[in-house]
């Protein structure tokens, strides 16, 4: 099935760093999302973005929702040791319907 | 309140046989997904179910899987004559009407 392009594809940073992931796509969405995967867990959401442009933040954690609806980032600053992770983007057409998913960015941060 | 819970966690089936994992929603979620993890990989779409409609099946990747949700609430994944390349994380997800979707922790299937 369809995956959206996501970069990097991994990451080794310091702890205190900033960290920046995208996520692009070849279609339109009209929802964008950001999931944590942590290993042998389900995703948890981080963010949820819902109108082009927008950008939210939830603590350390700051997304963009691009203009062109084809594209999303994900920004955490100063990062901690319990950041890594898997991290997901998360393309949806409309509210209650189907996610596509990137191929994850894979966090490592050391002390 | 209670999470998106699935059972097994673990699953290991010899090539052939027929599995069936489970995935219990949130209370009062009308919508239920499933999807798949392959090692490494994202998360690809199988099945999902909203109220009484009828599913969506476009990512069901051959006949030998089917789902069925009973009551508007547990939902079965079945997969029929299982392969070696079925072995991967199996994810269900709930939400509703107009709320995103919360995962359950996945069943890890592994056909020997």
């Amino acid at each position: 099935g369809q995956q959206l392009n996501q970069s990097p594809q991994s990451m080794f940073i310091q702890e205190g760093e900033d960290v920046s992931m995208n996520c692009t796509s070849s279609s339109i969405f009209n929802t964008w999302l950001w999931y944590k995967q942590d290993p042998g867990e389900g995703p948890v959401l981080l963010i949820a973005l819902y109108k082009a442009g927008e950008l939210t933040s939830n603590g350390r954690l700051t997304a963009q929702f691009g203009i062109t609806r084809k594209d999303s980032f994900l920004n955490i600053s100063a990062s901690i040791p319990s950041d890594v992770g898997i991290y997901f983007c998360a393309g949806q057409p409309g509210t209650a319907s189907k996610l596509t998913f990137g191929t994850g960015t894979r966090l490592q941060v050391t002390l | 309140g209670a999470g998106v819970s699935q059972s097994p966690s673990n699953k290991v089936t010899e090539k052939g046989k027929d599995v069936e994992l489970r995935c219990d929603p949130i209370s009062g979620h009308t919508a239920l997904y499933w999807y798949r993890q392959s090692l490494g990989q994202g998360l690809e779409f199988l099945i999902y179910f909203q109220g009484n409609s009828a599913p969506d099946k476009s990512g069901l990747p051959s006949d030998r899987f089917s789902a069925e949700r009973t009551g508007g609430s547990v939902s079965t994944l079945t997969i029929q004559r299982t392969q070696q390349e079925d072995s991967a994380v199996y994810l269900c997800a709930s939400s509703s009407q107009q709320d995103t979707q919360y995962f359950g922790p996945g069943t890890r299937l592994t056909v020997l």
